[in-house]
């Protein structure tokens, strides 16, 4: 299985900066084929399941405000908020779709 | 607007089986266009796919628990489910049911249940 590995744990941003999460996979996830990296960001609120933001590692979902955005190839991602939000408190997860699906152990990030 | 509702016993005894429904309104497990599966989070943990179904029939698994798992789909009622045998306490987690988008070759979960928390003990 492919490992995904988030770093940091938990992080504390304040209101209006960035935050910055890091996504490193075991082993490529790009499909040489389509140049496409097999990777997806989702977010889970408190007492709620995941949702969706990123796919393609890039792709934004609809409706998933533009200050989230992803970025990365290979085997290294990142997903970034642009400017924090106190509703963005929540645990953000990577996984990867390449093989069988996996995902990373998750990144709170909470306010500053 | 797609729902995805589950339902089970929450309480399980160790060695016995894990049986979990996943009723979907709002869409049809028959679409070409997705899969239909299962993920679980052990409380205060991460997240691991169990499997997915897709109309045809075609079923596949994590294969850390493939010997364990057994998923199934009734598009009569429009619902697809889950049994997992010999659970111990390991096994106690959130279970969610999710539909996964196979478009373009993408195997992302864009719809979720609420989940539902599965105990495991005697």
């Amino acid at each position: 299985d492919i490992v995904m590995t988030q770093s940091p744990d938990s992080l504390a941003v304040s209101l209006g900066e960035r935050a910055t999460i890091n996504c490193k996979s075991s082993q490529s996830v790009l499909y040489s084929s389509n140049n496409k990296n097999y990777l997806a960001w989702y977010q889970q609120k408190p007492g709620q399941p995941p949702k969706l933001l990123i796919y393609w590692a890039s792709t934004r979902e609809s409706g998933v405000p533009g200050r989230f955005s992803g970025r990365g190839s290979g085997t290294d991602f990142t997903l970034t908020i642009s400017s924090l939000q106190a509703e963005d408190v929540a645990v953000y997860y990577c996984q990867q779709y390449f093989s069988t699906l996996t995902f990373g152990q998750g990144t709170k990030v909470e306010i500053k | 607007q797609l729902q995805l509702q589950e339902s089970g016993p929450g309480l399980v005894k160790p060695s016995e089986t894990l049986s979990l429904t996943c009723t979907v309104s709002g869409g049809s497990i028959s679409s070409s266009s997705y899969y239909w599966g299962w993920i679980r989070q052990p409380p205060g943990k991460g997240l691991e796919w169990i499997g997915s179904i897709y109309y045809s029939g075609s079923i596949y698994y994590n294969p850390s628990l493939k010997s364990r798992v057994t998923i199934s789909g009734d598009t009569s009622k429009n619902q697809f489910s889950l049994k997992m045998s010999s659970v111990s306490a390991a096994d106690t987690a959130v279970f969610y049911c999710a539909r996964q988008r196979v478009s373009g070759g993408t195997r992302v979960f864009d719809s979720w249940g609420q989940g539902t928390l599965v105990t495991v003990s005697s």
